[in-house]
């Protein structure tokens, strides 16, 4: 079974430039997640998607940041403009509908903003 | 809200100690709790879960029980390796599949 897959695993932009990372979740997966993960902390969700609906976005800082899950399958999280606080890890998860099903975790996306 | 309380790092251990890692949470309803690891270099991964009071998950030696009366999920291993040398995450699951994560324990092993 193949893992959930995000791009690109590196990044550096300057503040005010913008960025946008992808994510394909494992096949079948109706629930994808975004969230950030500071160095030194553990991951905060930013968005959660139930299929193509936003199940829960209260964290996700909508001046800057965007994310969209076109067709339930992929998805991308964009941040324009990007600033320096937003340097951090970016990770994409997905899990399936069962009450006890854990998550699956990407890779990760490392943005460095300079 | 819901909320996940991990005990503070760095630990550091001799090879072979015994090691636990304290969690604690705050949820309404039925939570089911995990454990992630997240390995130098690598993304998180399931190191055990446990989906209803008094249930214990186990994996690669590790273990850890869920006590609803104490609101806990400590992680525990007998013999700790060097290759344990990680970052270990507390999380529950609560209605909505909304996940809430510790904010890590990073564990060094030393020969």
């Amino acid at each position: 079974e193949a893992g959930v897959a995000q791009s690109p695993r590196y990044k550096i932009i300057e503040k005010r430039q913008s960025v946008a990372f992808w994510c394909n979740p494992i096949s079948g997966h109706a629930t994808l997640y975004w969230y950030q993960q500071i160095l030194g902390q553990g991951p905060k969700l930013l968005i959660q998607f139930q299929n193509n609906g936003v199940v829960d976005d209260s964290q996700l800082p909508k001046d800057r940041f965007s994310a969209e899950r076109l067709k339930g399958v992929d998805s991308t999280l964009k941040i324009q403009p990007a600033k320096l606080e937003d340097s951090a890890v970016y990770l994409c998860a997905s899990s399936s509908s069962g009450i006890y099903n854990e998550q699956f975790f990407g890779p990760g996306t490392r943005l460095t903003v300079l | 809200g819901d909320s996940v309380t991990q005990m503070e790092g760095p630990v550091t251990l001799s090879e072979e100690a015994f090691l636990t890692i304290n969690c604690t949470y705050t949820a309404t309803g039925y939570p089911s709790l995990f454990w992630y690891v997240q390995y130098p270099g690598e993304g998180l991964q399931l190191l055990l879960k446990a989906t209803k009071a008094d249930d214990k998950g186990s994996n690669k030696g590790f273990e850890a029980t869920y006590r609803k009366e104490t609101t806990s999920f400590h992680l525990e291993k007998g013999s700790v390796q060097v290759s344990d040398s990680a970052v270990y995450f507390c999380a529950l699951r609560v209605r909505g599949n909304q996940f809430y994560f510790g904010t890590g324990t990073s564990l060094t092993v030393i020969p």
